[in-house]
This record gives C-alpha cells, sequence and structure tokens, in this order.
C-alpha cells in the first residue's frame, strides 16, 4: 500500500508570502500510459469537509483561484500558495488516488503569521 | 447545485449497527462513483470504501473489511454504509462523496455525519 507523507506539519506564513507544502508517496503514482499522476491536494476548512483544489498533480479545479499550484511528479510533490490570503488559512491534504487502498497525507495545518 | 446529504449517524455501543445513507442531489447519480471517508476527531482522512458506478464492485479499506457494506440504490440517488461490529476506533465524521470513474479524485463532499461507538 502506498504511504502518504506531509511536511512540515503545520506552517505561518504573512499575508501576501508564499506557502509551500510538500507531499511525498511511498510508491510512483505516475501510470506510464497516460502519464497523468494520480495526486490530488484538497483544503479543509474547520467544520467543512475537504475541497478539492487539484487533481494529476498540476491541474487546478475550477474556480480555484490561480495563486494555488501543484508541481512535482512521481514520488514528490508541491502545493504553493503564490500570496496567501486570509481565507486560505486551513489544513491541506494530499492525496493518492493510484488505486485502492486510496491513502492521504497526515495534513498541514496553514496559519497567519 | 450538487448536494450530498449524510445521515444516520449517532452514539453507539461497541459490538453493535448502524446504516449510514447519502442522498444525492443536482447531478446524474448512475453516472458516478460513490466512496466514503472518514475523519476522527482532529485527525486526518480516512479512505473507508468506494463503489462503482453501476454498484456492481466494491472495495473496502483492510480496517473495515468484513464489517463494513457499501452499497447504492440508483433509483433513489443514494449511497449506504452498513457498519457493523462497531469498534471505539470507527469514531468518526463519516462523508460521501462522489468520483466520475476509477482513477479520479473525489470532486465533491458532503458535510458528514457524526458516528461515535462509546459504552
Amino acid at each position: 500500500d502506498i504511504v502518504v507523507t506531509q511536511s512540515p506539519d503545520s506552517l505561518a506564513v504573512s499575508l501576501g508570502e508564499r506557502a509551500t507544502i510538500n507531499c511525498k508517496t511511498s510508491q510512483n503514482v505516475l501510470y506510464s500510459s497516460n502519464s497523468k499522476n494520480y495526486l490530488g491536494w484538497y483544503q479543509q476548512k474547520p467544520g467543512q469537509p475537504p475541497k478539492l483544489l487539484i487533481y494529476w498533480a498540476s491541474t487546478r479545479e475550477s474556480g480555484v483561484p490561480d495563486r494555488f499550484s501543484g508541481s512535482g511528479s512521481g514520488t514528490d510533490f508541491t502545493l504553493t500558495i503564490s500570496s496567501l490570503q486570509a481565507e486560505d488559512v486551513a489544513v491541506y491534504y494530499c492525496h493518492d488516488y493510484f488505486g485502492t487502498p486510496w491513502a492521504f497525507g497526515q495534513g498541514t495545518k496553514v496559519e497567519i503569521k | 447545485e450538487v448536494q450530498l446529504l449524510e445521515s444516520g449517524g449517532g452514539l453507539v455501543h461497541p459490538g453493535t449497527s448502524l446504516r449510514l445513507s447519502c442522498a444525492a442531489t443536482g447531478f446524474t447519480f448512475s453516472n458516478y462513483a460513490m466512496t466514503w471517508v472518514r475523519q476522527a476527531p482532529g485527525k486526518g482522512l480516512e479512505w473507508v470504501s468506494s463503489i462503482t458506478d453501476s454498484g456492481s464492485n466494491t472495495y473496502y479499506a483492510d480496517s473495515v473489511k468484513g464489517r463494513f457494506t457499501i452499497s447504492r440504490d440508483n433509483s433513489k440517488s443514494s449511497l449506504y454504509l452498513q457498519m457493523n461490529s462497531l469498534r471505539a476506533e470507527d469514531t468518526a465524521i463519516y462523508y460521501c462523496a462522489k468520483y466520475i470513474i476509477a482513477g479520479t479524485p473525489p470532486d465533491y463532499w458532503g458535510q458528514g455525519t457524526l458516528v461515535t461507538v462509546s459504552s
């Protein structure tokens, strides 16, 4: 089974500054037949369900602000918030959907410094 | 507007059963695979089970295999999770979510229903 590990567990960033979250999978999630990385990113605010931000490692979901971007391939991935806004305070999860069992990272809590 | 509304949660004793439901509106339910993901209080997300659009294939996490059963009724646009032999470690918010096909992530989640297993 794939294990997904995020770093850091939490970070505090000043408004307008960049936030970077890393995600590492224990196995390659790049599917060679279609060259897609089966890796997504979710945002979860307190008391709310997760919201899909990024899929295929770098494709932004419809309606997601362009300050959110995803990158990486294979086993190493990054979510970047280019200019942190107050409404971005949340826990962020990366998610491997390469095959069952699905796996989620442990989450990264983003706060305002 | 897409809506997923979970129900059926509550406080139950260890060893008992509970059936969760998820009512779907705003999209063609029978065209989507569905999944249950849970979140223990203050913890991260844990995948529980998934079912294909037709219901012909089901998948389970090892932690619930043999105790939980996922099912769906496309005529009622509803998803279910039958949970038997409940344990304290099953205590969590249970979310239902939809995804288009295998190999895609859930793109919309319900608000969740809380299951508490305690004596």
